[in-house]
């Protein structure tokens, strides 16, 4: 399997203009979560779904932002409008959660943003 | 909002010596994980400790957990030059999804 892969790499917008950032999880994985990783804030978890369903964006942090989840091997964040705070370094991770047992995250490169 | 908060926030040690970060954390967790990232890149899964074991081991990763005091600490001995990166512990309070709430990270740096 390939890993997580997130697209693009690195994205610069300007502000005001909608950003989308993509993920594909690895195949057969049940959970997927975005992050963000600032210098300031570390990494921040945004929102996470299990088997394509939302189950927690009280990370999210304003109604510019959103995420959907349509089938099992793509996600995408979106911003909408884009504003300078937003640059920092987006993450995507996947797992495996079978019946509650612990499982580790494989997080995607990541996406880094800069809105200028 | 970060869970658990790491320290020292950097370190730097020489080759061959042993570097220990600590985590310390706020609310009970089911688990508590600890993850590489090398410069620009994603995170990189180590090792996971149950709430119930109080120590494990993987090669020269020896992680250590103290549910009393909340407090978690990772130490790799015999440091290499490759071992320099950021470090992060990262909890899951249970529920079965997984979610993984992370602290700020110890900077390694091992000098040859």
């Amino acid at each position: 399997d390939a890993g997580v892969i997130q697209s693009p790499r690195h994205e610069v917008t300007e502000m005001g203009q909608e950003v989308t950032l993509r993920c594909k999880p690895i195949s057969g994985h049940n959970s997927l979560f975005w992050y963000r990783q600032t210098m300031m804030r570390g990494l921040e978890l945004l929102i996470y779904f299990n088997n394509n369903v939302p189950i927690d964006d009280s990370g999210m942090p304003e109604d510019r932002f959103s995420a959907k989840m349509p089938n099992a091997s793509f996600s995408t964040l979106k911003i909408q409008p884009s504003e300078p705070r937003d640059s920092a370094v987006y993450f995507c991770a996947s797992s495996l959660a079978p019946a509650g047992r612990p499982a580790e995250a494989f997080f995607g490169q990541g996406t880094r943003l800069t809105v200028v | 909002s970060q869970q658990g908060e790491e320290d020292p926030q950097a370190l730097s040690i020489q080759e061959g010596e042993n570097a220990t970060m600590n985590c310390s954390y706020k609310t009970s967790i089911n688990n508590l994980q600890w993850y590489r990232q090398n410069s620009g890149r994603g995170l990189v899964h180590l090792i996971l400790i149950r709430s119930n074991e109080r120590e494990k081991h993987s090669g020269r990763l020896r992680v250590t957990l103290d549910t009393s005091k909340k407090s978690s600490s990772l130490l790799i001995t015999a440091s290499r030059a490759a071992d320099t990166a950021s470090y992060f512990c990262a909890t899951d309070a249970g529920g079965g999804y997984n979610k993984l709430i992370f602290g700020a990270g110890t900077r390694l740096a091992v000098h040859p």
